[in-house]
């Protein structure tokens, strides 16, 4: 099983449509969790961290669920800017931390 | 404003040749990483060290090899390349507290 798994998509939805993505992980151990965005040919960057409160940064929303080892992340309002690929993040601590990715989901947006 | 730097940004091998990816960051990170990425696929992680003159096995690190020459500098080596290693490899780093990785702009390699 992989640590951290996604629903690889593609989700192909119209501009304005809210949609969300699913991620779970199998370390229990793992103590932080991010959502980065991949545009086609370039690097990951951190989209917003993930806390058990639920966190809000405009049109996004994310939350964690510790008990289940699920993640999400909502995108309301969506824009063609939107289109990227999304990956859920896990960070592991213990002597040397890793940083695990699971394998994204691909997002496009149509006008 | 540097961050994370890769070299070189493409390079083609033949099957058996050998090389290395340099990467460097000036953010004074203690933690560095090494993943691949290939077609349609997510990032997985070939190396890691979190300080420097150490480092660890990640999930794929069969067929390389790393050194963390000190702080800023963390390099993955290839002793003989073979075609399944054809990928774009990104560096990272990140500081104590794990807020966030910075990436490098990646390494496009094709082994023929």
């Amino acid at each position: 099983r992989k640590e951290v798994e996604q629903d690889p998509g593609p989700f192909n939805v119209p501009e304005g449509a809210t949609v969300a993505f699913n991620c779970t992980y199998s370390n229990s151990a793992s103590q932080s969790f991010f959502w980065y965005r991949q545009d086609c040919r370039k690097e990951p960057k951190l989209l917003m961290s993930v806390y058990s409160s639920g966190n809000e940064d405009g049109r996004f929303t994310a939350q964690l669920n510790r008990a289940s080892q699920y993640i999400s992340l909502l995108i309301r309002d969506s824009k063609l800017s939107d289109s990227a690929t999304y990956l859920c993040v896990v960070t592991e601590y213990s002597s040397a931390s890793k940083i695990i990715f699971g394998s994204g989901t691909r997002l496009s947006i149509r006008p | 404003n540097a961050g994370v730097t890769q070299t070189p940004k493409f390079q083609v091998l033949k099957t058996g040749q050998s090389m290395t990816l340099q990467c460097a960051q000036d953010m004074n990170h203690n933690s560095m990483y090494w993943y691949r990425q290939d077609p349609g696929m997510g990032l997985r992680l070939i190396y890691y060290s979190a300080s420097e003159g150490t480092t660890d096995k990640g999930e794929v690190p069969n067929g390389y090899n790393v050194s963390r020459l000190n702080k800023r500098e963390f390099s993955l080596r290839l002793e003989s390349a073979a075609p399944s290693q054809t990928s774009v490899y990104f560096c990272a780093s990140t500081d104590r507290s794990y807020t966030e990785a910075f990436f490098g702009q990646g390494t496009r390699l094709t082994v023929v």
